[in-house]
């Protein structure tokens, strides 16, 4: 079963940061770019970074520029999410999305960004 | 960036009624291998985006037959041919051409 689980999320102050992880089952995670999307509260979806098979190439949002940095090991089927000088913004759920054409979503990993 | 455009946002259905929701983007969603990279998802409250249609107008493994995408360069359409309760929830388009971006949303409900 293709499947992807996030983990990692949690409650962090403003000006602090997370990790967030991603572990991918039942497909050759090498074989696919990646994303992170988040969704905050009561609102839509929105793209955050993704990154090449074989993490070559990044790609950010404008918001979080300079700030999130993603990384793969495709050894470890897992796809990061570090995020660093939380705003209150960042508050969201954080799915990993899969390039794939059959795309699937976890549950996705809530983050809350409070002081 | 692609950008794309839902409508209606809101709208109320009636059970066994036919609905219709358009996304546009703002580039063409036409890849060199001849596939449209165009998603449509329902998402319900507390749960993940499920996908429905994949490159335009593929269904989903599990996903009903009254769903249906077509559509081409840069419009789409998603068609439900006879609404069930169960169809109530936000519904989203997504571009994967580049990067990945989505309409806004159309929150369907029943009447």
């Amino acid at each position: 079963e293709v499947q992807v689980v996030e983990s990692g999320g949690g409650l962090a102050q403003p000006g602090g940061s997370l990790r967030l992880s991603c572990i991918a089952s039942g497909f050759t995670l090498t074989n696919y770019w990646m994303s992170w999307v988040r969704q905050a509260p009561g609102k839509g979806l929105e793209w955050v970074a993704n990154i090449k098979e074989d993490g070559s190439e990044e790609d950010y949002v404008d918001s979080v520029r300079g700030r999130f940095t993603i990384s793969r090991d495709n050894a470890k089927s897992s796809v990061y999410l570090q995020m660093n000088s939380l705003r209150a913004e960042d508050t969201a759920v954080y799915y990993c999305v899969p390039h794939m054409d059959r795309r699937v979503w976890g549950q996705g990993t809530l983050v809350t960004v409070s002081s | 960036d692609i950008v794309m455009t839902q409508s209606p946002l809101s709208l109320p259905v009636t059970p066994g009624e036919p609905a219709s929701i358009s996304c546009r983007s703002s580039q063409s969603l036409l890849y060199r291998n001849g596939y449209h990279y165009l998603d449509w998802y329902l998402q319900k409250p507390g749960q993940p985006p499920q996908l429905l249609i994949y490159l335009a107008s593929n269904r989903a493994s599990g996903v009903p037959d009254r769903f249906s995408g077509s559509g081409s360069g840069t419009d789409f359409t998603l068609k439900i041919s006879r609404v069930e309760a169960e169809d109530v929830g936000v519904y989203y388009c997504m571009q994967a051409i580049h990067r990945l971006s989505f309409g806004q949303g159309t929150k369907v409900d029943i009447k």
